[in-house]
Order: structure tokens, then C-alpha cells, then sequence
């Protein structure tokens, strides 16, 4: 089975703070994502990423960005977090073009 | 993109009740199709998908027909069970990414 992994479930961190959300998949997928999820709004996309090193920007990729330097690794990276980044992050990957994303579990950002 | 809508929720069903969700979708072009369900706490799990028009996907007893000509993949489920209450996510997958709509909400009583 696919597994990907997020690095925290939950994190509390302060705003201005500079914020690394991390993953990590183990089955040498070519394309990774980042997602955010609030209730009513489902889930939306602020960053993709289709090999290392590449990324492409998503819906809101506004107060984000990313980092991709192994294929199995990808980084989200808030500058200076804010109160309206308090999320829940979901990130996936996918073996390559249009196949299925596997998620984690998720992350749970409260930002104070 | 690709935009999705979905019958809004929260659904509340008592057990071995018919559950149907409705999902319509604009897109270029002919996406994938898929729902994915979010069980309390975890992360997003593929429940079916459907690559082409008038496919069927199947997966614990659910069912959605991908219908191109009303862009729609409703999803079905004959008897529901309490192990079924989670939030139900459909989505069209092109471009390498998917679209998600809001999300509905199931609740199952016993």
C-alpha cells in the first residue's frame, strides 16, 4: 500500500512564525500535493509539484510556498504565518499524469 | 479548473436506509472521476473511480455512474451501515489535479 506521510498531526505556532509543514510518500510518485481544508469549502489546492524540483501553483498558492528536493519529499512552507492559514493540510501524491492521489492523514495548524 | 458541486449535507440515515449523493461537474475536456471519503480523523481514502463515459465503479457496496451527458457520477449505496457515517468527497481529476467539491456529510443511526 501507498503510504504518505505528514511529520506533525497537530501544530500550534505563532503568528509571524515561519511554519515547515513536512511529507514524505514511499512509493516513487512522480507527483506530489498540497491541499488545505475548511468546512463548507472542501478542499482546495495551493501547490502541486509533477517531478523534483518543479512546481506548479495551485488555486491559493497566496502566503505559500514549496519545496521539492527528493522526489519522495515535499515541503510546505509558510513565511510568516497568519490567522486565516489556521487549516486543516492534506498533502498527496500520485504515480504519474492522471492516476489516482493517495493522502495523509493530515495536519491541523492553529495559528495564534 | 474544473468545478464541482455536491448535494449539500448533512445527511442523516438510519441503518440499511438507500443513500444517495448527488455530484455534478464542469470541466474541460473528459476527466477521471472519483469520490473519496474522509472517515473521522484520517486522511482522504479512494472509494471508486471512473475513467470513461458510462463506466461504473463499485468499491464496499457503493456505485456511481460516470454519465457525460449530464456530467454527473451520483453516488449510490443500497444499504448503509454505521461504519459509513464519514464525509463523502467527489472530485474530477484532470490535469494531474483534482477538483473537490464541499464535501457532504453522512451520518448513520442505528
Amino acid at each position: 500500500d501507498v503510504k504518505v506521510t505528514q511529520s506533525s498531526r497537530y501544530l500550534v505556532k505563532r503568528t509571524g512564525e515561519k511554519v515547515f509543514l513536512e511529507c514524505v510518500q514511499d512509493m516513487d510518485h512522480e507527483n506530489m500535493f498540497w491541499y488545505r481544508q475548511d468546512p463548507g469549502l472542501g478542499l482546495r489546492l495551493i501547490y502541486f509539484s509533477y517531478d523534483v524540483k518543479m512546481k506548479e501553483k495551485g488555486d491559493i498558492p497566496e502566503g505559500y510556498s514549496v519545496s521539492r528536493e527528493k522526489k519522495e519529499r515535499f515541503s510546505l512552507i509558510l513565511e510568516s504565518a497568519s490567522t486565516n492559514q489556521t487549516s486543516m493540510y492534506l498533502c498527496a501524491s500520485s504515480f504519474v499524469g492522471n492516476s489516482p492521489l493517495h493522502f495523509g492523514n493530515g495536519t491541523r495548524l492553529t495559528v495564534t | 479548473g474544473d468545478s464541482v458541486t455536491q448535494m449539500e449535507g448533512p445527511v442523516t440515515l438510519s441503518e440499511e436506509a438507500f443513500l444517495t449523493i448527488n455530484c455534478t461537474y464542469t470541466a474541460t475536456g473528459y476527466p477521471s472521476l472519483f469520490w473519496y471519503v474522509q472517515y473521522p480523523g484520517e486522511g482522504l481514502q479512494l472509494l471508486l473511480k471512473a475513467t470513461k463515459a458510462d463506466d461504473k465503479g463499485s468499491n464496499k457496496g457503493f456505485e456511481a455512474t460516470y454519465r457525460k451527458e449530464t456530467t454527473s457520477f451520483h453516488l449510490e449505496k443500497g444499504s448503509v451501515q454505521v461504519s459509513d457515517s464519514a464525509v463523502y468527497f467527489c472530485a474530477p481529476l484532470s490535469d494531474y489535479k483534482l477538483s473537490f467539491g464541499a464535501g457532504t456529510t453522512v451520518t448513520v443511526r442505528a
